[in-house]
């Protein structure tokens, strides 16, 4: 089956401009997360989603990142407007079930943002 | 916030030994996964455990898991270069709902 698809592979803009990630998850999965990795760290879950309805986004910066799953399949993550700190990996991932429970996830390659 | 903690955080061996990684945690689980991330790349997933397991093995990785002191262990057993990567823990809270929380990783490093 195909993985997660994930673009652009690598974006670099200057500060205070907007930028948009997209994400096409693997076919049938319920489940989608959008992840920041900043360089030396770990992801750090930015939101969910679950069919087409937000599970959790307490540490989405809502001032500034939006993020949408219409139809429950394809989503994009906006970045508006870009701050230096920005600059980080953006990783989409998806699951096949609803519970929630620690599902394994499954990775797209990510965006690679550079903010100047 | 991270709960997830790996040691070491830099790991450099030879073809052919065995590479040990440990992930401390801090709250209750319901499993908690490892995963591999090459540069540049995403991740992928390598092994789940349930909190009720205590080891599991996958081809060359071995899982062990102590909830009583809230850590684990990942053991790659002769190692090789292909396996040099960023190796991450990850914790699945006790609630529905929750998503995976992420270390930091141990880097590791197989030269030939």
């Amino acid at each position: 089956e195909a993985g997660v698809a994930q673009s652009p592979r690598y974006k670099i803009i200057e500060k205070r401009q907007s930028v948009a990630f997209w994400c096409n998850p693997i076919s049938g999965h319920a489940t989608l997360y959008w992840y920041q990795q900043i360089l030396g760290q770990g992801p750090k879950l930015l939101i969910q989603f679950q069919n087409n309805g937000v599970v959790d986004d307490s540490q989405l910066p809502k001032d500034r990142f939006s993020a949408e799953r219409l139809k429950g399949v394809d989503s994009t993550l906006k970045i508006q407007p870009a701050k230096l700190e920005d600059s980080a990996v953006y990783l989409c991932a998806s699951s096949h079930g609803t519970s929630g429970r620690g599902e394994t996830q499954y990775f797209g390659p990510g965006t690679r943002l550079l903010v100047l | 916030s991270q709960q997830g903690e790996e040691d070491p955080q830099a790991l450099s061996i030879q073809e052919g030994e065995n590479a040990t990684m440990n992930c401390s945690y801090k709250t209750s689980i319901n499993n908690l996964q490892w995963y591999r991330q090459n540069s540049g790349r995403g991740l992928v997933h390598l092994i789940l455990i349930r909190s009720n397991e205590r080891e599991k093995h996958s081809g060359r990785l071995r899982v062990t898991l102590d909830t009583s002191k809230k850590s684990s262990s990942l053991l790659i057993t002769a190692s090789r270069a292909a396996d040099t990567a960023s190796y991450f823990c990850a914790t699945a809270g006790g609630q529905a709902g929750t998503a995976l929380i992420f270390g930091k990783g141990t880097t590791l490093s197989v030269s030939s």
